[in-house]
């Protein structure tokens, strides 16, 4: 139990295009789910937590405008990085939140931005 | 200060060996304790969770809480290359903030 999905599990596009990333809790709704984001070798960087129906929480220094998180069901959260630059590689890894207060999560998106 | 220091590594051991990776915090609020394990380029695996001080077990695996020193520990016995991953401890107050450690990078060696 407690899988979550993440689509695609890697993508390549041009600079100035927009990348949707799509994370789904498999067997549980999960009412709040996070995107992190990873660089080699480090460790994860909470970008936001999104609760179902309601705006994302961003953190601090992470552009709204630029990556749109979406959560419009109890089992889907979205992440669009939109006019995506080289800096914008990286791997963005959701996770969603489980009955038992942890976090379950996804096997990463690995964005390159040529 | 940050709100949870785990030792980066990288830990090398021979197969078989006794593991014991560690994570300090320094706010005794927290309640929830978390141990993640990561293969490279891939998501996290929770391997444990437990709210409370002790021991909890699971497999190879021991994970251990003292509340009185801030001080949580994961254990891996009879290590298998299968285990080199790089291993994260996560904390948690009530609600949905966690804090991640920075991961410790284990290689277990045949």
């Amino acid at each position: 139990g407690a899988v979550v999905s993440q689509h695609p599990s890697w993508v390549i596009c041009k600079s100035g295009t927009s990348v949707k990333i799509e994370c789904r809790s498999l067997d549980f709704q999960a009412t709040t789910m996070f995107w992190y984001r990873q660089f080699p070798k480090q460790s994860l960087m909470l970008m936001a937590t999104s609760n179902e129906g309601s705006k994302a929480t961003y953190e601090q220094g992470v552009e709204k405008d630029k990556f749109l998180i979406n959560h419009a069901s109890l089992t889907l959260s979205t992440l669009t990085v939109t006019s995506a630059h080289p800096e914008d590689s990286s791997f963005y890894i959701c996770s969603a939140r489980g009955l038992e207060y942890t976090q379950y999560f996804g096997p990463g998106t690995r964005l390159t931005v040529l | 200060q940050k709100e949870v220091e785990q030792d980066p590594g990288p830990l090398s051991v021979p197969e078989g060996a006794i593991v014991s990776l560690n994570c300090t915090y320094s706010n005794s609020a927290f309640q929830y304790f978390m141990w993640y394990r990561q293969y490279s380029r891939k998501g996290p695996e929770l391997l444990m969770y437990t709210y409370s001080s002790g021991n909890k077990e699971d497999g190879r695996f021991t994970a251990q809480v003292d509340k009185s020193s801030k001080y949580i520990s994961l254990f891996i016995r009879d290590s298998q290359p299968s285990d080199s991953a790089t291993y994260l401890c996560a904390l948690r107050f009530t609600g949905n903030q966690f804090y991640f450690g920075t991961g410790t990078s284990l290689t277990v060696i045949p």
